[in-house]
């Protein structure tokens, strides 16, 4: 099955802690996205990719850190600095310029604080 | 700021009858795009309309396409409960090489 899957489905994070959400994509894309979206909110980037070992940030960077080593992995740390960390993170790939393409999405992870 | 923004926020409907969302953007674009997001899950791509377009349909879906009002509507024709859903408009940002999200419209069909 081709895809973009993600893992955790949930994740809990303690004060303090720093958590990584995992996301894998087999579609051969080149660029890949990572998105929080806040309940009844639309989308708001946090990283793109749009080749290995090369990441932008988005607009709302802060608090967050990537990593892109890997074409079919794209590896999201919540640190402690972001003091909001609550939201549904949604991954995405496309097989290039997403602004001219479709962007595939996993089905998400749902970040709690304890 | 948001580039897209739906119309209306929710709408509710019963099954067979029409649904009609809106979206409208504030810059020139070239494409524009819809996906689908059912509660609790990621987006699902449905349209994407080029800007030398006017109208595309896909099954029991029609896009419109106004860039001289810079506007696009939505239409899920003889709705079904499965179509409940959040609907999205995207639009491109040049600058970033990336879409645009909207805040959505929440569409229930009721049975």
């Amino acid at each position: 099955d081709g895809g973009i899957t993600q893992s955790p489905k949930y994740l809990f994070r303690k004060e303090g802690q720093n958590v990584t959400l995992s996301c894998e994509q087999n579609l051969n894309h080149d660029a890949m996205y990572w998105y929080r979206q806040d309940p009844g909110q639309g989308l708001r980037l946090i990283y793109y990719s749009q080749i290995v070992n090369d990441f932008q940030k988005g607009d709302i960077a802060e608090g967050y850190s990537v990593s892109r080593e890997k074409k079919e992995s794209f590896p999201l740390t919540v640190t402690s600095a972001q003091k909001n960390p609550t939201a549904f993170y949604l991954c995405a790939s496309s097989i290039g310029d997403s602004s001219q393409e479709t962007q595939y999405f996993g089905p998400g992870t749902r970040l709690l604080v304890l | 700021s948001q580039q897209g923004e739906e119309d209306p926020q929710a709408l509710s409907i019963q099954e067979g009858e029409n649904a009609t969302m809106n979206c409208s953007y504030k810059t020139s674009i070239n494409n524009l795009q819809w996906y689908r997001q059912n509660s609790g899950r990621g987006l699902v791509h449905l349209i994407l309309i080029r800007s030398n377009e006017r109208e595309k349909h896909s099954g029991r879906l029609r896009v419109t396409l106004d860039t001289s009002k810079k506007s696009s509507s939505l239409l899920i024709t003889a709705s079904r409960a499965a179509d409940t859903a959040s609907y999205f408009c995207a639009t491109p940002r040049f600058y970033n090489n990336d879409m645009r999200f909207g805040a959505g419209t929440r569409l229930t069909v009721k049975p």
